[in-house]
């Protein structure tokens, strides 16, 4: 069964510094989406990505980060000057865009952030 | 505000007794409501939602409108049912929108 890939699973970066967290969201999949979750509360939504825009973001999802996809296959989360307080786990999921209430998000395993 | 509330933290039984794992909702309009599950070291997992009234896994979960809740339940918990529950509000209907967590509630059940 097709899944949803995230690389790398482990990053530690210094404040201050850019990252970029990659996903491989499901190849027929048209709906893209990041989620963070920091230790200990919810998981957020973070922005949701369609036909190569953004559909939604949240006030969380501010100048600092950025999504991209590169490519037929990659989409990816920019976050341009790190802070310890973006330490979380990030979690990339795709949807294929069913109707209505069946369209089903595929979470990846994510990846974790650590801000020094 | 939209909102989705899951009181206990962790629920803790023995194999057999019977599950359930609170979720209470805020939400002015006709909500989709799913649950997903993340076994341990593993991705979060679609479990059920609400608009297809399935069965998965012997759990079930009823929409009730009026005391806006989406219990999950199970009538004979089994040890490999122990994972994170996190109920899950999607505000509007189809692709490209966001799904609001609850906090997830731990359920771990003992032999």
């Amino acid at each position: 069964e097709p899944e949803v890939t995230q690389t790398p699973s482990h990053q530690v970066t210094q404040m201050g510094q850019e990252v970029i967290l990659r996903c491989v969201p499901i190849s027929n999949h048209l709906y893209f989406y990041w989620y963070r979750q920091i230790l200990g509360q919810k998981v957020e939504f973070l922005v949701s990505f369609y036909n190569n825009e953004i559909s939604e973001k949240s006030e969380i999802f501010d100048d600092q980060f950025s999504v991209e996809r590169p490519d037929g296959s990659n989409f990816t989360l920019k976050i341009r000057s790190t802070k310890l307080e973006d330490s979380a786990m990030y979690f990339c999921a795709s949807s294929e865009g069913a109707a209505g209430a069946l369209d089903t998000q595929y979470f990846g395993p994510g990846t974790r952030l650590t801000v020094l | 505000a939209q909102r989705v509330t899951q009181p206990e933290k962790l629920l803790s039984v023995f194999k057999g007794a019977p599950v359930e794992l609170k979720c209470n909702y805020s939400y002015s309009g006709s909500p989709e409501l799913f649950w997903y599950v993340q076994y341990s070291r593993q991705r979060l997992q679609l479990l059920l939602r609400h608009i297809s009234r399935e069965s998965i896994k012997g759990f079930t979960a009823d929409l009730n409108k009026g005391e806006t809740s989406f219990h999950l339940k199970k009538p004979f918990a089994q040890e490999e049912d122990s994972a994170m529950y996190y109920c899950a509000l999607r505000p509007f209907s189809g692709g490209y929108n966001k799904l609001i967590f609850g906090a997830g509630t731990r359920l771990a059940v003992h032999p």
